[in-house]
């Protein structure tokens, strides 16, 4: 594998469901985001970490719990979510969180349905 | 008022045309800039990264940055049919760390 896998792809589940997403990285990159990606919207960051520390949580609802237990892999933790959280997920990695311009590069994405 | 203006499209162009495509901000400290193109059922791509103003060229596509009309472009020579996907420019303050994405505009090219 190369790049940054992510799975499952595709994801259906109940607003009573718990499920995770995985991400992983192949590049040996220290920093690890989670985007949201919906229809006719901006792409939106939800979490960054950086060497395994969590940096920036951008006002994501409490339903959704990120884990990084180490700097190629990270989790996306879902429960009682709502139908409007129905969207692309993406995860991206870079070398480092500087702040000065890091590419960033990103998974397939998980597409979740939430019904 | 959004950081970032991207015209959503579609846009359809026929195989050979010269595509425009562009971006506002209203944030004059920007810094530095970016173009990922995303196909179907794809993440996003690093398309082309420019820093400031100016012009940069990689094969057919150029980047323009006009940072005093707080504009950017992706101009596309030559389009192909395999260029037909959504273009999301993006954009990181010095001091930041956090990209801020356009909304994306998708481009189908005919052939």
């Amino acid at each position: 594998e190369t790049g940054v896998t992510q799975t499952p792809r595709h994801l259906v589940m109940g607003m009573t469901n718990k499920k995770s997403l995985k991400c992983e990285q192949h590049l040996g990159h220290n920093a690890m985001y989670w985007y949201k990606q919906s229809a006719k919207k901006p792409l939106e960051l939800m979490f960054v970490y950086n060497f395994k520390e969590q940096t920036e949580n951008n006002s994501v609802p409490s339903r959704f719990s990120p884990e990084c237990p180490n700097s190629s892999h990270l989790f996306l933790h879902l429960h009682t979510l709502q139908p409007e959280d129905s969207a692309l997920y993406l995860c991206a990695s870079s070398q480092a969180q500087t702040g000065v311009g890091e590419t960033q590069y990103f998974g397939p994405g998980t597409r979740l349905l939430v019904l | 008022q959004k950081e970032v203006e991207q015209d959503p499209g579609p846009l359809s162009v026929p195989e050979g045309a010269i595509v425009s495509l562009n971006c506002t901000y209203s944030n004059s400290a920007f810094q530095y800039f970016m173009w990922y193109r995303q196909y179907s059922r794809k993440g996003p791509e690093l398309l082309m990264y420019t820093y400031s103003s100016g012009n940069k060229e990689d094969g057919r596509f150029t980047a323009q940055v006009d940072k005093s009309s707080k504009y950017i472009s992706l101009f596309i020579r030559d389009s192909q049919p395999s260029d037909s996907a959504t273009y999301l420019c993006a954009m990181y303050l010095p001091s930041g760390s956090r990209l801020t994405f356009g909304e994306g505009t998708q481009l189908t090219v005919n052939p």
